[in-house]
C-alpha cells in the first residue's frame, strides 16, 4: 500500500520550453502533496506544499510563476516547470500525504523525475 | 526552529557487521519522526514513523528508537543490500505536515 508514482521518470528538454511533472497516489488519497528538488549527494528540498483545491504554499526563494504547481484531485499534483534553464536541471520528487489523523503526516514519496534541460 | 542533525555522515560496514545511525532533533511540539532510505536516482522509501518517546519499531534487520531528543536506527547483521542512504525527518505541531530532513548517513555495506 501506500503507492506513489511520478510521470514522466527522467525528461530532456531544450531551453525555453515548459515541462510537466505528474504525481499520482494510486492506492490512497492525499489531502496533501508536495513537491521536492534534490541536488547530487544533497537532501531534499521542498519546494511547495499543495492541499487538493487551493493554490500552493511556495518556500521562500521558488519562484510561483515559473514553477506551477495544480493540486486538482485528491489522487494527482501536477508541476510545470515553465520556460525551462539549464539551472532548472535536477532530480523532482513528490511525495503525499494520507492526512488523516495523527498518521496522516507521513509522506509517501514518488520514485522521482530527473529533468535536463539543454 | 526545526533541527535536525544526522551522524555519521558517511558509515562503512562488513556484512554482518551490526551498527546504529544517529538522528538528533530539536522540534517544539514533535508530531513524528520519520525514517526513509534512498537508493541513488529514487525517492525515499518509508521505513518508519515513531510518535513518542520510548517507542520503538521494528522490520526485518533495522530497529528505529526514539527519546525525546534523538532517534536511532539500529542495523543488526546488514547485508550489501541494505546499502543507501537513510534519512531523517520530523514534523511538528503547526507544520502543516511538511518534514524537515536531516542530511542523511550515506551506509555502505561490503561482502
Amino acid at each position: 500500500g501506500a503507492v506513489v508514482s511520478q510521470h514522466p521518470s527522467w525528461v530532456i528538454c531544450k531551453s525555453g520550453t515548459s515541462v510537466k511533472i505528474e504525481c499520482r497516489s494510486l492506492d490512497f488519497q492525499a489531502t496533501t502533496m508536495f513537491w521536492y528538488r534534490q541536488f547530487p549527494k544533497q537532501s531534499l528540498m521542498l519546494m511547495a506544499t499543495s492541499n487538493e483545491g487551493s493554490k500552493a504554499t511556495y518556500e521562500q526563494g521558488v519562484e510561483k510563476d515559473k514553477f506551477l504547481i495544480n493540486h486538482a484531485s485528491l489522487t494527482l499534483s501536477t508541476l510545470t516547470v515553465t520556460s525551462a534553464h539549464p539551472e532548472d536541471s535536477s532530480f523532482y520528487i513528490c511525495s503525499a500525504a494520507p492526512g488523516q489523523g495523527h498518521t496522516g503526516d507521513t509522506q509517501y514519496f514518488g520514485p522521482g523525475t530527473r529533468l535536463t534541460v539543454l | 526552529e526545526d533541527q535536525v542533525t544526522q551522524s555519521p555522515e558517511a558509515l562503512r560496514l562488513q556484512e554482518g557487521e551490526s551498527s546504529s545511525l544517529n538522528c538528533s532533533y530539536t522540534v517544539s511540539g514533535l508530531r513524528g519522526l520519520f525514517w526513509y532510505r534512498q537508493d541513488p536516482g529514487k525517492g525515499p522509501e518509508f521505513l518508519f514513523t515513531l510518535y513518542s518517546a520510548g517507542e520503538e519499531k521494528e522490520k526485518e534487520r533495522l530497529k528505529a528508537t526514539l527519546t525525546k531528543k534523538e532517534s536511532f536506527l539500529h542495523i543488526t547483521a546488514p547485508k550489501p543490500e541494505d546499502s543507501a542512504t537513510y534519512l531523517c525527518a520530523v514534523s511538528h505541531a503547526g507544520s502543516a505536515r511538511q518534514l524537515t530532513f536531516g542530511s542523511g548517513t550515506q551506509l555502505t555495506v561490503l561482502p
